[in-house]
């Protein structure tokens, strides 16, 4: 079965700091792996998406294949950066299923 | 657009009840999916529906059900409630059933005691 593993819960950084967000995940296919945030009092919503290899916000995410991770970098943080991060997956071929990860707090101080 | 809509926002109920949560897609999104997240975890997945057809189930036991109608809003029903029920019942709703993106309502906060 499929596994979304974030082994951190908290990560406080400050402003203008480097910040990655671990995200490794367990599965036989090619899965297609996304970051979303919650922003607080905001719902869920997709950062980006592996497939489309773009930079949001001045967010980068990497698929690693050969050490299965998909860990979230942004070179200079910013406050309005503040939020829970959750990484997820689907698998390949299936419905819409998104394994998520249990998420990460991220706190940026002035 | 007011994107996806869940109804009620909250809910309490009591220990062995039934509780029907709603939700709206987004117009012209044909696929919903219903998410459980307990405080301190990532959402779990409960159910998938697209064109009015359940296309994937989670690992939940058979008290929970859902149904999606031809206008694509759907419920979640939940019988027996028990106190680990308790959680942030999370609908989704995407263009397609497979691979598209996802976009998330607010969320109903059902606390059972």
């Amino acid at each position: 079965a499929q596994r979304v593993t974030q082994p951190e819960k908290l990560l406080s950084v400050f402003k203008g700091a480097p910040v990655e967000l671990k995200c490794n995940y367990s599965y036989s296919g090619s899965p297609e792996l996304f970051w979303y945030v919650q922003y607080s009092r905001q719902r869920l919503q997709l950062l980006l998406r592996h497939i489309s290899r773009e930079s949001i916000k001045g967010f980068t995410a990497d698929l690693n294949k050969g050490e299965t991770s998909f860990h979230l970098k942004k070179p200079f943080a910013q406050e309005e950066d503040s939020a829970m991060y959750y990484c997820a997956l689907i698998q390949t071929g299936a419905n819409s299923k998104l394994t998520f990860g249990k998420g990460i707090t991220l706190s940026v101080r002035p | 657009d007011a994107g996806v809509t869940q109804s009620p926002t909250h809910l309490i109920k009591t220990r062995g009840q039934h509780v029907t949560l709603r939700c709206s897609p987004i117009s012209g999104h044909k696929s919903v999916s219903w998410y459980q997240q307990v405080l301190g975890q990532g959402p779990q997945f409960i159910f998938q529906y697209y064109e009015k057809e359940e296309r994937g189930r989670g690992n939940f036991p058979d008290r929970f059900s859902a149904r999606q109608f031809p206008n694509y809003s759907s419920e979640l029903n939940v019988n027996a409630l028990l106190l680990g029920d308790s959680a942030l019942y999370l609908c989704a709703s995407s263009l397609a059933g497979v691979r598209t993106e996802a976009f998330f309502g607010q969320g109903t906060r059902l606390t059972v005691v």
